[in-house]
């Protein structure tokens, strides 16, 4: 079955600018979730999305925001964007929330963002 | 606040030799620790994972290790094998199920 796919692949913007990223989970996952993937540190938690509501969220700004779609696709959103924006952005999606212990998480191949 | 962390960022090893990859971390209430595996261009993939009622579990030629009282985890890979190159990442949870991850290490394995 297809995986996780993020589009687009790659893209550059300038400082101010704001982007979109998107991810189509495996068909039939229902949660997914979005990472931030910069050097040096590893990934960190942005936000988990289960049947169009968030369930949890990370540490950072309001500037990164979310939402998913009645067919569990998901969209996030980086608004006024930083240099420090610029990283990798990987999505993971499941079929329930909150599966760990399986290791039924599976990530897509990511977003790289690069801010100018 | 860096609450998972891998402090090798690097690792070279011997195909056939084994690779030890060490993760530290400082919040007490994770009790759910998972290592992915990520190829370059790839997404993470899920490795093996230990809860935090156990201080042992393997999968093949994975190991990993879990000294609660320590805050430490390490992977066991015996042999390592060229297919093992890549960038290993811990991770760890609460019942919140978000998952913190640590900055990575390296892994090469040299024929």
């Amino acid at each position: 079955k297809a995986g996780v796919t993020q589009t687009p692949r790659y893209l550059i913007k300038t400082r101010g600018q704001q982007v979109t990223l998107s991810c189509s989970p495996i068909s039939g996952h229902r949660s997914v979730s979005w990472y931030q993937q910069t050097p040096g540190q590893g990934l960190q938690f942005l936000f988990e999305y289960f049947s169009e509501t968030q369930r949890n969220k990370g540490n950072f700004p309001g500037r990164f925001s979310g939402r998913q779609f009645s067919n569990s696709r998901s969209e996030m959103n980086v608004s006024t964007l930083e240099l420090g924006d610029s990283a990798l952005y990987l999505c993971a999606s499941s079929r329930v929330a909150g599966v760990l212990n399986t290791g039924e998480l599976f990530f897509g191949e990511g977003s790289r963002l690069t801010v100018l | 606040d860096q609450q998972v962390k891998q402090n090798s960022p690097s690792l070279s090893v011997q195909e056939g030799r084994i690779s030890i990859l060490n993760c530290d971390y400082t919040n007490s209430m994770f009790d759910y620790f998972l290592w992915y595996k990520k190829y370059p261009a790839e997404g993470p993939t899920f490795l093996i994972s230990i809860s935090s009622i156990k201080d042992k579990n393997e999968d093949g030629r994975f190991t990993v290790f879990l000294n609660k009282s320590a805050k430490h985890l390490s992977l066991h890979i015996v042999p390592s094998q060229p297919g093992d190159s890549a960038v290993y990442f811990c991770a760890a949870s609460a019942s919140d199920y978000k998952l913190s991850f640590g900055a990575g290490t390296t892994v090469t394995v040299r024929a």
